[in-house]
């Protein structure tokens, strides 16, 4: 069956820092890929996706690029704000319900 | 603001009791999503219903049971509830029902079973 697989958290970054938060996936076709976000005490907002291989998704200084090869769809932001401090989760749909990672935690400080 | 409502905010209740929790999808879209975060299992697809009909399920319990209605308004049904059903019940939505397109989450129903 499909799934996501995220790096552990939390993720402690300075303000200004460069992030990465890595995620892979294992599905059986050609899902469409997002990321999410989490503020606390909210639900989940998307953040960006990518529906095919090689495309890149961005939003607000976030980007991941669908990477077929490695199946990979790994977040980066070049510099992190205080604001950014949220769970972050990495997603995939097939044809049906999202599959979630179990999301990463950031915290960002000034 | 997603545009997808959830009532309540917040329930507490006591084991072996019964709670509906509510949703109201985003104007136009068709599909609704049931999904549980707990801290021990994260985030979990429970169930989907597209334009009235059942469409997908996920890992929902026997006990747990949903509908959406003419309206498409979706209510969620648990049942002789237990300690370990304590989470955060999500409601999300979508224009289409075959996937591949986003998910819109309301704020979420925290049920707490005591």
């Amino acid at each position: 069956g499909n799934s996501v697989t995220q790096m552990e958290g939390p993720v402690t970054l300075s303000e200004e820092a460069f992030l990465t938060i890595n995620c892979t996936y294992t599905a059986t076709g050609y899902p469409s890929l997002f990321w999410y976000v989490q503020y606390p005490g909210e639900g989940l907002q998307l953040l960006l996706k990518a529906t095919k291989a090689d495309d890149k998704g961005s939003n607000k200084g976030f980007e991941a690029t669908y990477r077929k090869e490695t199946t990979s769809f790994h977040l980066e932001k070049g510099s992190v704000q205080v604001s950014d401090s949220a769970v972050y989760f990495c997603a995939l749909s097939e044809r049906r319900a999202l599959t979630f990672g179990s999301g990463t935690r950031l915290q960002v400080q000034p | 603001d997603s545009g997808v409502t959830q009532t309540p905010k917040h329930l507490i209740t006591a084991t072996g009791q019964r709670v509906t929790l509510r949703c109201s999808p985003r104007s136009g879209d068709l599909s609704v999503y049931w999904y549980q975060q707990s801290l021990d299992q994260g985030l979990q697809f429970l169930i989907q219903y597209y334009n009235g009909e059942e469409r997908a399920k996920g890992n929902i319990l026997e006990r747990f049971s949903a509908q959406q209605f003419p309206d498409l308004h979706s209510e969620l049904n648990l049942s002789s509830l237990e300690l370990g059903d304590s989470a955060l019940y999500f409601c999300a939505s979508s224009v289409g029902g075959g996937g591949n397109t986003e998910a819109f989450f309301g704020q979420g129903t925290r049920l707490t079973v005591v």
